[in-house]
């Protein structure tokens, strides 16, 4: 009931096109979804999140869609650039609650100039 | 402001030994979580501090261990290692609410032999 699953694995992508990860949980206590971006040699770094009582949340380039009913959300980039190649984890938490954060198994990116 | 440091970035140890490895959250955050990355595994949630007190736990043996001083730094231990321990060991501060940003430092690489 604690797992967020991910998909896909890796993706490949051209400069400008659309990138589009998914993810889906079980426990429908979770009401606090982040995506996190990871590149080589760093720690993740938060992207963007969203709470269940909204169906989409943009911020620049990025944009997280939310299936409160299915139980899924994805991460949509717009124009993707080589500059954004870089391992996606989306994430799930409780927000009344202390960190405990639930990641899926990450998305490796690569956007092709 | 200086970001989440963590000491040391790398270190090689043999099974059966501890470890003790060093997290100093960003100045002003209470909160400081700590997870476990590995290939197989992907991320995984060890546990975390608020002020100096333990707010929530993963699912890890009791082998690992953490604390938190009154300053905010958190160190966490690993006892008795064997060689599944060998992982990026992350650590994240806040300032404490879900909701709020979590920045996570670079990460402990360590090696079990």
């Amino acid at each position: 009931q604690q797992q967020v699953k991910q998909s896909p694995q890796s993706l490949i992508v051209q400069k400008g096109g659309i990138s589009i990860i998914n993810c889906a949980y079980e426990n429908t206590a979770f009401d606090y979804f982040p995506w996190y971006q990871q590149f080589p040699g760093k720690g993740p770094a938060l992207l963007i999140a969203i709470r269940p009582d909204v169906s989409e949340k943009k911020e620049g380039r990025f944009t997280i869609s939310f299936n409160k009913s299915a139980k899924q959300f994805s991460l949509h980039i717009m124009d993707s650039q080589p500059g954004d190649s870089a391992t996606y984890f989306c994430a799930a938490n409780l927000m009344d609650s202390s960190y405990k954060l639930i990641f899926g198994s990450g998305t490796r990116l690569l956007v092709r100039p | 402001k200086a970001g989440v440091t963590q000491t040391p970035r790398y270190l090689i140890k043999t099974r059966g030994q501890q470890v003790t490895l060093s997290c100093s959250p960003i100045s002003g955050h209470r909160s400081v979580s700590w997870y476990q990355q590995t290939p197989g595994q992907g991320l995984q949630f060890l546990f975390e501090y608020f002020s100096e007190t333990q707010r929530n736990k993963g699912n890890f043996p009791g082998r690992f261990s953490g604390r938190q001083f009154s300053n905010s730094r958190s160190e966490m231990n690993v006892s008795t290692l064997e060689l599944g321990d060998s992982a990026l060991y992350l650590c994240a501060s806040s300032q404490g609410l879900v909701q709020e940003t979590q920045y996570f430092g670079p990460g402990t690489r360590l090696l079990v032999l």
